[in-house]
């Protein structure tokens, strides 16, 4: 299965951008990348997913590079309910025993600070 | 509010008991999924129902049942479980597992579930 790398941790202020980065060097050609994120307390939330181009929703944008070795989850406005794990998620499309699945990396801890 | 509803919250249990987690959805998904999470780490699929038949099992002990009744409901019994089972347990839902592939997958808040 393909792999994702993420810092262990980030910080932010509140009302400031946040770019959390990702960095997924094997990831092959039918491999979708999804965010989710981890309140305290809470199951994990869909962010945003995307294949090539670059996606915006209402929660997030994504980056993704041009040789999609590595992506960027952009919270424009960063506030204090945005503070939890983000994962970052290859979801393979390609067929294999990895099909459909979501497997979780260790993902980001992001502190927003008031 | 999380649309994925999961029952109890909390469940505390003796090794020798058996109890069972629930999971509800009304969305009309057809997939539903049990995953476990320990403290501080990412969750761990442990299986995958999709149109009510069992998808994927991820070589999870078979102390650990699952069932899905019909397309709302999953259940995970639970039987003769170690202290080491004591985790958060996941339920999430989606539309497809295969057709709509890159459809979100909706979770519950879990099940904390304490083994003594």
């Amino acid at each position: 299965d393909a792999k994702t790398t993420q810092p262990n941790s980030m910080e932010s202020n509140e009302e400031e951008p946040v770019h959390l980065p990702c960095n997924h060097s094997t990831i092959s050609g039918t491999d979708y990348i999804h965010w989710y994120r981890q309140l305290p307390s809470q199951g994990p939330e869909y962010v945003i997913h995307g294949l090539t181009s670059n996606v915006n929703n209402r929660m997030a944008s994504l980056a993704i590079a041009e040789d999609r070795k590595s992506s960027t989850l952009i919270l424009h406005r960063a506030t204090l309910r945005d503070a939890a794990v983000y994962y970052c998620i290859l979801r393979s499309v390609g067929g294999g025993t990895s099909y459909g699945k979501l497997t979780f990396g260790q993902g980001t801890i992001l502190t927003v600070h008031p | 509010d999380t649309e994925v509803t999961q029952t109890p919250k909390h469940l505390v249990m003796g090794m020798t008991n058996k109890k069972s987690l629930k999971c509800e959805q009304h969305m009309g998904h057809r997939a539903m999924y049990w995953y476990k999470q320990k403290a501080k780490k990412p969750p761990e699929l442990m299986f995958v129902y999709s149109y009510e038949k069992l998808s994927i099992n991820e070589s999870v002990p078979s102390r650990f049942s699952p069932e899905c009744p019909n397309s709302s409901l999953l259940n995970l019994h639970l039987h003769a479980l170690q202290p080491e089972d004591s985790a958060l347990y996941l339920c999430a839902s989606s539309q497809d597992h295969i057709q709509v592939l890159n459809q979100p997958q909706h979770f519950g808040d879990g099940t904390r579930l304490s083994i003594l």
